[in-house]
Protein backbone atom coordinates (compact mmCIF):
# COMPACT_ATOMS: atom_id res chain seq x y z
CA UNK A 1 0.00 0.00 0.00
CA UNK A 2 1.42 3.24 -1.02
CA UNK A 3 2.52 5.52 2.53
CA UNK A 4 0.60 9.04 1.61
CA UNK A 5 1.61 12.36 3.41
CA UNK A 6 -0.52 15.27 3.68
CA UNK A 7 -0.88 18.36 5.90
CA UNK A 8 -1.89 17.94 9.40
CA UNK A 9 -4.38 20.88 9.48
CA UNK A 10 -5.41 23.83 7.72
CA UNK A 11 -7.12 27.12 8.14
CA UNK A 12 -9.51 28.73 5.29
CA UNK A 13 -12.45 31.79 5.52
CA UNK A 14 -15.84 30.51 4.49
CA UNK A 15 -15.92 31.46 0.90
CA UNK A 16 -12.52 30.57 -0.23
CA UNK A 17 -11.15 27.52 -2.25
CA UNK A 18 -9.23 25.18 -0.54
CA UNK A 19 -6.72 22.83 -1.51
CA UNK A 20 -5.42 20.14 -0.07
CA UNK A 21 -2.37 18.04 -1.45
CA UNK A 22 -1.41 14.42 -1.20
CA UNK A 23 2.18 13.04 -1.56
CA UNK A 24 2.43 9.16 -2.59
CA UNK A 25 5.57 8.89 -4.26
CA UNK A 26 5.33 4.88 -4.15
CA UNK A 27 1.96 5.00 -6.01
CA UNK A 28 1.30 1.50 -7.88
CA UNK A 29 0.04 1.24 -11.53
CA UNK A 30 -3.25 -0.46 -10.09
CA UNK A 31 -3.75 2.45 -7.28
CA UNK A 32 -6.55 4.81 -7.29
CA UNK A 33 -6.47 7.87 -5.36
CA UNK A 34 -9.90 8.25 -2.84
CA UNK A 35 -10.33 11.13 -0.41
CA UNK A 36 -12.67 10.59 2.17
CA UNK A 37 -14.42 13.25 4.58
CA UNK A 38 -14.68 12.96 8.12
CA UNK A 39 -17.36 15.01 10.91
CA UNK A 40 -16.94 14.36 14.25
CA UNK A 41 -18.84 11.30 15.92
CA UNK A 42 -19.56 10.68 12.10
CA UNK A 43 -18.12 7.54 9.46
CA UNK A 44 -15.95 8.58 6.74
CA UNK A 45 -18.00 9.99 4.00
CA UNK A 46 -16.30 9.37 0.37
CA UNK A 47 -16.04 12.38 -1.57
CA UNK A 48 -14.27 11.74 -4.71
CA UNK A 49 -11.78 8.70 -6.34
CA UNK A 50 -10.00 9.55 -9.67
CA UNK A 51 -7.19 7.63 -11.26
CA UNK A 52 -5.51 10.04 -13.74
CA UNK A 53 -5.93 14.16 -14.56
CA UNK A 54 -9.00 15.72 -13.30
CA UNK A 55 -11.88 14.35 -11.94
CA UNK A 56 -15.15 16.81 -11.00
CA UNK A 57 -18.03 15.89 -8.70
CA UNK A 58 -20.83 18.16 -7.01
CA UNK A 59 -18.71 18.13 -4.37
CA UNK A 60 -15.01 18.65 -5.32
CA UNK A 61 -12.71 17.94 -7.90
CA UNK A 62 -9.29 16.34 -7.61
CA UNK A 63 -6.29 16.75 -9.47
CA UNK A 64 -3.48 14.14 -10.84
CA UNK A 65 -0.47 15.30 -12.41
CA UNK A 66 0.69 12.90 -15.39
CA UNK A 67 3.31 11.03 -12.74
CA UNK A 68 0.73 10.60 -10.15
CA UNK A 69 3.06 10.99 -7.23
CA UNK A 70 0.57 13.38 -6.17
CA UNK A 71 -2.96 14.32 -5.92
CA UNK A 72 -4.85 17.35 -4.79
CA UNK A 73 -8.35 17.88 -3.42
CA UNK A 74 -10.03 21.00 -4.19
CA UNK A 75 -12.97 21.94 -2.62
CA UNK A 76 -14.66 25.43 -4.00
CA UNK A 77 -15.91 28.27 -1.66
CA UNK A 78 -15.95 26.49 1.53
CA UNK A 79 -18.29 26.88 4.40
CA UNK A 80 -18.50 26.10 7.75
CA UNK A 81 -20.19 23.11 7.54
CA UNK A 82 -16.53 21.61 5.26
CA UNK A 83 -15.03 22.06 9.04
CA UNK A 84 -13.89 18.21 8.61
CA UNK A 85 -11.06 15.68 8.79
CA UNK A 86 -10.01 15.07 5.35
CA UNK A 87 -8.24 11.93 4.40
CA UNK A 88 -5.97 11.08 1.10
CA UNK A 89 -6.11 7.12 0.66
CA UNK A 90 -4.24 5.55 -2.10
CA UNK A 91 -4.48 2.10 -3.26
CA UNK A 92 -6.41 -0.67 -4.77
CA UNK A 93 -10.13 -0.76 -3.82
CA UNK A 94 -11.79 -3.35 -5.87
CA UNK A 95 -13.10 -6.28 -3.94
CA UNK A 96 -12.43 -6.47 -0.58
CA UNK A 97 -9.11 -4.39 -0.05
CA UNK A 98 -9.19 -2.47 3.57
CA UNK A 99 -8.85 1.37 3.35
CA UNK A 100 -5.66 2.18 5.17
CA UNK A 101 -6.59 5.67 6.78
CA UNK A 102 -3.41 7.92 7.88
CA UNK A 103 -4.12 10.71 10.23
CA UNK A 104 -5.81 13.38 7.92
CA UNK A 105 -5.91 17.06 7.32
CA UNK A 106 -7.91 18.94 9.93
CA UNK A 107 -9.30 21.64 8.33
CA UNK A 108 -11.05 24.47 9.81
CA UNK A 109 -13.38 26.90 7.91
CA UNK A 110 -13.63 30.62 9.64
CA UNK A 111 -16.14 32.91 9.40
CA UNK B 1 -29.05 8.65 -1.63
CA UNK B 2 -28.90 4.92 -0.14
CA UNK B 3 -27.12 4.56 2.99
CA UNK B 4 -25.71 2.76 5.56
CA UNK B 5 -27.58 2.42 8.51
CA UNK B 6 -25.91 1.54 12.13
CA UNK B 7 -27.90 0.04 15.36
CA UNK B 8 -28.03 0.78 18.11
CA UNK B 9 -25.78 4.67 17.53
CA UNK B 10 -24.60 4.17 21.55
CA UNK B 11 -23.90 1.00 23.21
CA UNK B 12 -22.88 1.00 26.78
CA UNK B 13 -22.26 -2.87 28.52
CA UNK B 14 -20.14 -4.10 31.14
CA UNK B 15 -16.92 -5.15 31.09
CA UNK B 16 -16.98 -9.19 30.26
CA UNK B 17 -20.39 -8.76 28.54
CA UNK B 18 -21.46 -10.09 24.46
CA UNK B 19 -22.25 -7.21 22.18
CA UNK B 20 -23.63 -7.10 19.13
CA UNK B 21 -23.27 -4.30 16.56
CA UNK B 22 -25.61 -4.24 13.39
CA UNK B 23 -25.65 -2.67 10.33
CA UNK B 24 -27.53 -2.86 6.85
CA UNK B 25 -25.29 -2.17 4.03
CA UNK B 26 -26.51 -0.65 0.70
CA UNK B 27 -28.55 -3.10 -0.87
CA UNK B 28 -27.13 -3.70 -4.22
CA UNK B 29 -23.43 -4.13 -2.39
CA UNK B 30 -21.79 -7.64 -2.37
CA UNK B 31 -19.12 -6.66 0.18
CA UNK B 32 -19.38 -5.54 3.53
CA UNK B 33 -16.64 -4.41 6.22
CA UNK B 34 -15.94 -3.84 9.67
CA UNK B 35 -13.58 -0.83 11.08
CA UNK B 36 -13.35 0.88 14.52
CA UNK B 37 -11.71 4.39 15.67
CA UNK B 38 -10.53 4.40 19.27
CA UNK B 39 -11.49 8.09 20.07
CA UNK B 40 -8.38 10.76 18.95
CA UNK B 41 -7.07 7.85 16.71
CA UNK B 42 -7.15 6.26 13.18
CA UNK B 43 -9.60 4.81 11.84
CA UNK B 44 -8.57 0.85 11.77
CA UNK B 45 -9.89 -1.84 9.39
CA UNK B 46 -10.92 -4.91 11.76
CA UNK B 47 -12.58 -7.72 8.85
CA UNK B 48 -13.96 -7.97 5.44
CA UNK B 49 -16.77 -10.21 4.43
CA UNK B 50 -18.22 -11.35 0.74
CA UNK B 51 -19.93 -14.17 -0.40
CA UNK B 52 -21.16 -15.25 3.76
CA UNK B 53 -17.51 -15.80 4.34
CA UNK B 54 -14.72 -13.32 6.04
CA UNK B 55 -12.32 -12.33 3.00
CA UNK B 56 -9.86 -11.02 5.65
CA UNK B 57 -9.11 -9.71 8.63
CA UNK B 58 -6.67 -7.72 11.24
CA UNK B 59 -4.80 -8.42 14.00
CA UNK B 60 -7.19 -6.63 15.83
CA UNK B 61 -10.04 -9.05 14.59
CA UNK B 62 -8.93 -11.65 17.19
CA UNK B 63 -11.08 -14.90 18.84
CA UNK B 64 -13.21 -12.37 20.87
CA UNK B 65 -14.58 -10.86 17.34
CA UNK B 66 -17.17 -12.77 14.85
CA UNK B 67 -19.04 -11.40 12.16
CA UNK B 68 -22.24 -12.66 10.40
CA UNK B 69 -24.95 -11.99 7.73
CA UNK B 70 -27.88 -13.64 9.57
CA UNK B 71 -30.16 -12.53 6.76
CA UNK B 72 -30.64 -10.58 2.90
CA UNK B 73 -30.12 -7.81 5.06
CA UNK B 74 -28.32 -7.29 8.18
CA UNK B 75 -24.16 -7.99 8.65
CA UNK B 76 -23.21 -7.77 12.70
CA UNK B 77 -20.15 -7.95 14.51
CA UNK B 78 -20.30 -10.04 17.44
CA UNK B 79 -17.58 -9.41 20.29
CA UNK B 80 -17.93 -12.05 22.91
CA UNK B 81 -16.20 -10.66 25.97
CA UNK B 82 -15.68 -7.10 26.04
CA UNK B 83 -12.90 -5.49 27.40
CA UNK B 84 -12.56 -1.75 28.73
CA UNK B 85 -10.43 -1.48 25.14
CA UNK B 86 -12.71 -1.93 23.26
CA UNK B 87 -14.52 1.03 23.74
CA UNK B 88 -14.44 2.56 20.35
CA UNK B 89 -16.45 4.05 17.13
CA UNK B 90 -17.35 1.19 15.13
CA UNK B 91 -17.63 1.49 11.59
CA UNK B 92 -19.50 -0.47 8.99
CA UNK B 93 -18.82 -0.47 5.35
CA UNK B 94 -20.05 -1.57 1.88
CA UNK B 95 -19.21 -1.59 -1.20
CA UNK B 96 -20.26 -2.88 -4.86
CA UNK B 97 -19.02 -5.97 -6.49
CA UNK B 98 -18.06 -4.17 -10.25
CA UNK B 99 -14.86 -4.20 -11.73
CA UNK B 100 -12.58 -1.50 -11.08
CA UNK B 101 -12.43 0.58 -8.14
CA UNK B 102 -15.70 0.95 -6.37
CA UNK B 103 -15.23 3.09 -3.45
CA UNK B 104 -16.70 1.81 0.60
CA UNK B 105 -19.54 3.60 1.81
CA UNK B 106 -19.39 4.31 5.86
CA UNK B 107 -22.36 4.21 8.29
CA UNK B 108 -22.55 7.05 11.09
CA UNK B 109 -21.28 4.15 13.55
CA UNK B 110 -21.90 2.50 17.03
CA UNK B 111 -20.12 4.43 19.77
CA UNK B 112 -19.55 1.17 21.92
CA UNK B 113 -18.88 2.01 25.47
CA UNK B 114 -17.40 -0.47 27.74
CA UNK B 115 -17.70 0.01 31.74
Amino acid sequence: LAKTTQPISMDSYEGQEVNITCSHNNIATNDYITWYQQFPSQGPRFIIQGYKTKVTNEVASLFIPADRKSSTLSLPRVSLSDTAVYYCLVGSTGGNTPLVFGKGTRLSVIA
Amino acid sequence: EPEVTQTPSHQVTQMGQEVILRCVPISNHLYFYWYRQILGQKVEFLVSFYNNEISEKSEIFDDQFSVERPDGSNFTLKIRSTKLEDSAMYFCASSEALRGSQPQHFGDGTRLSIL
